[in-house]
């Protein structure tokens, strides 16, 4: 089956750090990468969603300039937080389209927990 | 504003014994619908899907059922097994809508199989 990593998974940093998430398609080719954001006890609320080679479209109430997204080639989204604070401390989860697939086909990658102090 | 909602935020069962999850949406424009189960420190992977046109789907052990005008969904497990215990996320999408293939989440539903 198609399997997304992230990278971290884990990954603590000091307020006012920036922190850069990796997501990857390992087999397949993925032409949109979503970013979801999960706070405990709540469900993923999708953040943006990222097409390779161009500009990522963002949700509502989601500040494009706070979390920059990278989607440089067919298998490689990147999520970056910038000036991190205690608030942002949350699950982030990618999902990646296969290329091939149909618009439904979405695979999740594993998560990265985020923690700032 | 959520659009997908899981009202049981956890639920016990038997092994052997069915589980039921529940699952209701809001938007009408909702026409294909997932579910997708979640481990520890994973990502969700799917599960079973249903498209507007059907009112039930069966794989295995899984079935959805799908009642449009109640917009409401349920997925039966049957039997309920100890490695089904995970949280099971709802999930809609609406591919005519302006947002496009957008997933909404329900908030998930905990389920433990007792052995």
């Amino acid at each position: 089956g198609a399997v997304v990593s992230q990278h971290p998974s884990w990954v603590i940093c000091k307020s006012g750090t920036s922190v850069k998430i990796e997501c990857r398609s390992l087999d397949f080719q993925a032409t949109t990468m979503f970013w979801y954001r999960q706070f405990p006890k709540q469900s993923l609320m999708l953040m943006a969603t990222s097409n390779e080679g161009s500009k990522a479209t963002y949700e509502q109430g989601v500040e494009k300039d706070k979390f920059l997204i990278n989607h440089a080639s067919l298998t490689l989204s990147t999520l970056t937080v910038t000036s991190a604070h205690p608030e942002d401390s949350s699950f982030y989860i990618c999902s990646a389209r296969d290329r091939q697939g149909t618009f439904r086909e979405q695979y999740f990658g594993p998560g990265t927990r985020l923690t700032v102090t | 504003d959520q659009q997908v909602k899981q009202n049981s935020p956890s639920l016990s069962v038997q092994e052997g014994r069915i589980s039921i999850l529940n699952c209701d949406y809001t938007n009408s424009m909702f026409d294909y619908f997932l579910w997708y189960k979640k481990y520890p420190a994973e990502g969700p992977t799917f599960l079973i899907s249903i498209s507007s046109i059907k009112d039930k789907n069966e794989d295995g052990r899984f079935t959805v059922f799908l009642n449009k005008s109640a917009k409401h969904l349920s997925l039966h497990i049957v039997p309920s097994q100890p490695g089904d215990s995970a949280v099971y996320f709802c999930a809609a999408s609406a591919r005519l809508a302006s947002s496009g293939n957008q997933f909404y989440f329900g908030t998930g539903t905990s389920l433990t199989v007792i052995p």
